[in-house]
């Protein structure tokens, strides 16, 4: 069956520095993945989409890769702040309808 | 426009009660989804829509669980009777048709407590 899984670990990260999450996922290959931002008590939140035939995408202080080789996406945060702490979910999707996350990975950054 | 609107924020219940939850997913939406997060489990997919047609209710855990989405702007999510192990935030999520982008919008979620 479809397996996917992001560090479970929580990441604590000095401000300024990078965060990088990993997504892995097996017994599928997903056309696209997604990133999503989950803060306490909310909804997660849509942030990155990169498809299957890309190996990099960037969105300000954010950069997905994704290596269909490695089954494998990284999910890097540059210049790190306090705001960025939440839970980031990975979602790899092989058809455009059925979405499936990740258990997700705390990230906290530390001032 | 408002976002997906969930209802009720917070529900307290006792086992063996009806419990239903509310969606309203952004208008022109065409998917409509139903997701339940727990600690253990983390999000899981219940059921899905696609213009008010169920595709795929392959995660709804058991009988007890069923879900109804008469309209373009109105969906149930029902259980019956409750169980404490239901106890859970559903979040419904919407998503326009857009390509294959599949970005989901989610609501705040329905925190459920089965005692």
């Amino acid at each position: 069956s479809q397996k996917i899984e992001q560090n479970s670990e929580a990441l604590n990260i000095q401000e300024g520095k990078t965060a990088t999450l990993t997504c892995n996922y097996t017994n599928y290959s997903p056309a696209y993945l997604q990133w999503y931002r989950q803060d306490p008590g909310r909804g997660p939140v849509f942030l990155l989409l990169i498809r299957e035939n890309e190996k990099e995408k960037r969105k300000e202080r954010l950069k997905v890769t994704f290596d269909t080789t490695l089954k494998q996406s990284l999910f890097h945060i540059t210049a790190s702040q306090p705001a960025d702490s939440a839970t980031y979910l990975c979602a790899p999707s092989g058809s455009a309808s059925k979405i499936i996350f990740g258990s997700g990975t705390r990230l906290s950054i530390r001032p | 426009d408002a976002g997906v609107i969930q209802s009720p924020r917070h529900e307290v219940t006792e086992m063996g009660q009806e419990v239903t939850l509310r969606c309203k997913p952004i208008s022109g939406h065409d998917y409509l989804f139903w997701y339940r997060q727990t600690m253990m489990r983390g999000l899981e997919l219940l059921i899905y829509f696609n213009n008010n047609v169920p595709i795929d209710d392959s995660g709804m855990p058991e009988d007890r669980f069923s879900a109804k989405m008469p309209n373009a702007s109105f969906s149930t999510l029902k259980i019956q009777p409750s169980e404490p192990r239901d106890s859970a935030v559903y979040f419904c999520a919407s998503s326009p048709r857009t390509g294959n982008t599949g970005e989901l919008f989610f609501g705040e979620g329905s925190r459920l407590t089965v005692l």
